[in-house]
């Protein structure tokens, strides 16, 4: 099974701070990588696909970058509506989560 | 818009059989675009797959719950459904049905229901 080890698990910043998020399979998985958002309470919201691709509707702060078996996911300035669970997810082989990275306002 | 809804019982008694249904609305179960998954989640914790059918019934599960877990799709319905049978406390958490929008180089989970806890419980 591939496992995804996300990092760190939980981060604090300022708004406008540049934020970084990364996520490393046990395998290549190619590009099958996606990103969600989840706030307090809520379903989780697709951000990123095929490890770079913005999903429609999504605000361009967001990205994400990667290949084979190393991520990234980046909020290029945070905003306080920001505030949520991030989670990586891969889609190459059977389907595995991480462990989700928790971002809280400085 | 694409709806899906999850219904189903919130307490469950330990060593019985878990089952929840996901109604689609404004779209089809019967679409070759789609998987329709599982998802759960244990309170304070991580997302954790469960499992997908696409509509020809076709199924693949999460290795970890796959001798416990099936899931089925009602096209007549336009529903899909899970059922996880000797539940332990262990499977106390929200589950989320979801819609894996796919092509030939990607997959994604776009539509979520928004959840329903099952508690298992005596």
């Amino acid at each position: 099974d591939i496992q995804m080890t996300q990092s760190p698990s939980s981060l604090s910043a300022s708004v406008g701070d540049r934020v970084t998020i990364t996520c490393q399979a046990t395998q290549g998985i190619i590009n099958s990588l996606n990103w969600y958002q989840q706030k307090p309470g809520k379903a989780p919201k697709l951000l990123i696909y095929d490890a770079s691709n913005l999903e429609t509707g999504v605000p361009s702060r967001f990205s994400g970058s990667g290949s084979g078996t190393d991520f990234t996911f980046t909020i290029s300035s945070l905003q306080p509506e920001d505030i949520a669970t991030y989670y990586c997810q891969q889609d190459d082989n059977l389907r595995t989560f991480g462990q989700g990275t928790k971002v809280e306002i400085k | 818009q694409v709806q899906l809804q999850e219904s189903g019982p919130g307490l469950v008694k330990p060593s019985e059989t878990l089952s929840l249904t996901c109604t689609v609305s404004g779209g089809s179960v019967s679409s070759g675009s789609y998987y329709w998954s599982w998802i759960r989640q244990p309170p304070g914790k991580g997302l954790e797959w469960i499992g997908y059918i696409y509509y020809t019934g076709s199924t693949n599960y999460n290795p970890s719950l796959k001798s416990r877990v099936t899931i089925s799709v009602d096209t007549s319905r336009n529903h899909f459904s899970l059922k996880l049978n000797s539940v332990t406390a262990a499977d106390t958490a929200v589950y989320y049905c979801a819609r894996a929008r796919r092509s030939y180089h990607y997959e994604a989970l776009d539509y979520w229901g928004q959840g329903t806890l099952v508690t298992v419980s005596s």
